[in-house]
């Protein structure tokens, strides 16, 4: 059925080091969305990419939307412990259907 | 202004019984989302409500309901409760539905024992 599927599942970085996690659907997007859920708490907002090709900077974030709109990734430069916790991208497979990835979920050793 | 309202906090259940789940969107807001939130299967989609409507719904068994007023506030129920429905449930509001990013809140952490 139709998917997004969301790489790594886990990933543990020393302080400094840089993340990335890797989003595929398996159908075109109109949008790819990007939540953050810190431990304990709910998925949080973080940004929305519309047009193909699509490349977004916020800080030490950078969000990209690929050439044929089925796959994404976030990119974060030099972690820091504020960073801990799961990334999830999420797309309109359906009209007003929102669906997720399965998350990365990031641990930071500072 | 407010961000989006779920109660209650916590909730614990007894295997046969019914719940019913609170969620008050951004005022504004006409889309209201549920989530199912598991740590073996993420955020489940559970369904969408628009102007008390139900546009889209996942693949949940029927036990799982919900419904929309007219002041964007919106319920889900599940009835005959079983063990694997233990979850974080989320409610998420969104001003464009899937064209704009949700809020999400809190959720109401549902055990059933």
């Amino acid at each position: 059925g139709q998917q997004v599927m969301q790489i790594p599942q886990y990933q543990h970085v020393q302080e400094g080091e840089d993340f990335t996690t890797y989003c595929n659907s398996s159908t075109t997007l109109s949008n790819i969305q990007w939540y953050k859920q810190r431990p304990g708490g709910h998925p949080v907002f973080l940004i929305q990419l519309v047009k193909s090709g699509e490349v977004k900077k916020q800080k030490r974030l950078t969000f990209q939307f690929g050439e044929a709109k089925k796959n994404s990734s976030l990119h974060i430069t030099a972690t820091q412990t504020t960073d801990v916790g799961t990334y999830f991208c999420a797309g309109p497979l359906v009209k007003q259907k929102l669906v997720f990835g399965q998350g990365t979920r990031l641990t930071i050793n500072p | 202004k407010a961000g989006v309202t779920q109660t209650p906090r916590y909730l614990i259940k007894t295997r046969g019984q019914q719940v019913t789940l609170s969620c008050s969107p951004i005022s504004g807001h006409r889309s209201v989302s549920w989530y199912q939130q598991t740590p073996g299967q993420g955020l489940q989609f559970l369904f969408e409500y628009f102007s008390e409507t139900q546009r889209n719904k996942g693949n949940f068994p029927g036990r799982f309901s919900g419904r929309q007023f007219s002041n964007s506030r919106s319920e889900m129920n599940v009835s005959t409760l079983e063990l694997g429905d233990s979850a974080l449930y989320l409610c998420a509001s969104s001003a464009l539905g899937t064209d704009g990013g949700y809020t999400f809140g809190s959720g109401t952490r549902l055990t059933v024992v």
